[in-house]
């Protein structure tokens, strides 16, 4: 079965500190992603990924970067973190078509 | 662009008794795929169901819905919830054409079973 791990599972940061999350995928997914969940708004893309070496902007990408160093690894980089960015964050791995996404446990951060 | 309407944020159904979630989209693409999401307390979201085929029925873990191209909706049901079936359920769509195909997903819908 697809494998989607992230890291860290929890996170508290403080406003205007830089915050990584860690995301690793097993299935060998050409596509890669990152979502905010955020009540009332569902889940919202924020950068994607066609492979290692790329990296696009999704529908929300303000105040975030996103690095693919690798086809395993995804991370999204939180330089001056604000307390706005408080949410839950998922990874999501997919196919080169999309048709599934297999999503990653989620971190939680809160930006204090 | 593409957009998800999930009108009910939150649906209370008794065990037993059927249920319906609405879910309606704005596209202007004409080949589009359709899912639904479930995420139960505390995981990942994970794929219930999909379609991409119009007025064809499609099953999953006892759960139904049809693509209605003429009405924009992808409605799910169940005709006898369970206790297990409290979750959070998202539509989202996903256009089949273009350089890059990424999901839309709606706000979401609770759905709380009561004993």
């Amino acid at each position: 079965e697809a494998a989607v791990t992230q890291s860290p599972r929890n996170k508290v940061a403080v406003t205007g500190g830089k915050v990584t999350l860690s995301c690793n995928q097993t299935n060998n997914h050409n596509n890669m992603y990152w979502y905010r969940q955020d009540t009332g708004h569902g889940l919202r893309l924020i950068h994607y990924s066609y492979g290692a070496g790329s990296t696009e902007k999704g529908d929300i990408p303000d105040g975030y970067k996103a690095s693919r160093p690798s086809q395993e690894n995804f991370s999204l980089i939180l330089e001056l973190a604000t307390p706005s960015q408080t949410s839950v964050y998922f990874c999501a791995s997919g196919h080169l078509q999309g048709y599934e996404q297999y999503f990653g446990p989620g971190t939680r951060l809160t930006v204090l | 662009g593409d957009s998800v309407t999930q009108t009910e944020g939150l649906v209370t159904v008794t065990e037993g008794l059927p249920v319906m979630l609405n879910c309606t989209y704005q596209t202007a693409y004409s080949d589009v795929a359709f899912f639904w999401y479930v995420q139960y307390l505390n995981e990942a979201p994970k794929l219930l169901l999909r379609s991409s085929t119009d007025n064809k029925r499609t099953e999953h873990q006892g759960f139904h819905a049809t693509l209605h191209k003429s009405s924009s909706s992808f409605h799910l049901q169940k005709s006898s919830v369970q206790l297990s079936d409290s979750a959070l359920y998202y539509c989202a769509l996903l256009p089949l054409s273009g350089s890059f195909n990424k999901l839309t997903f709606g706000a979401g819908t609770r759905l709380a079973v009561c004993p």
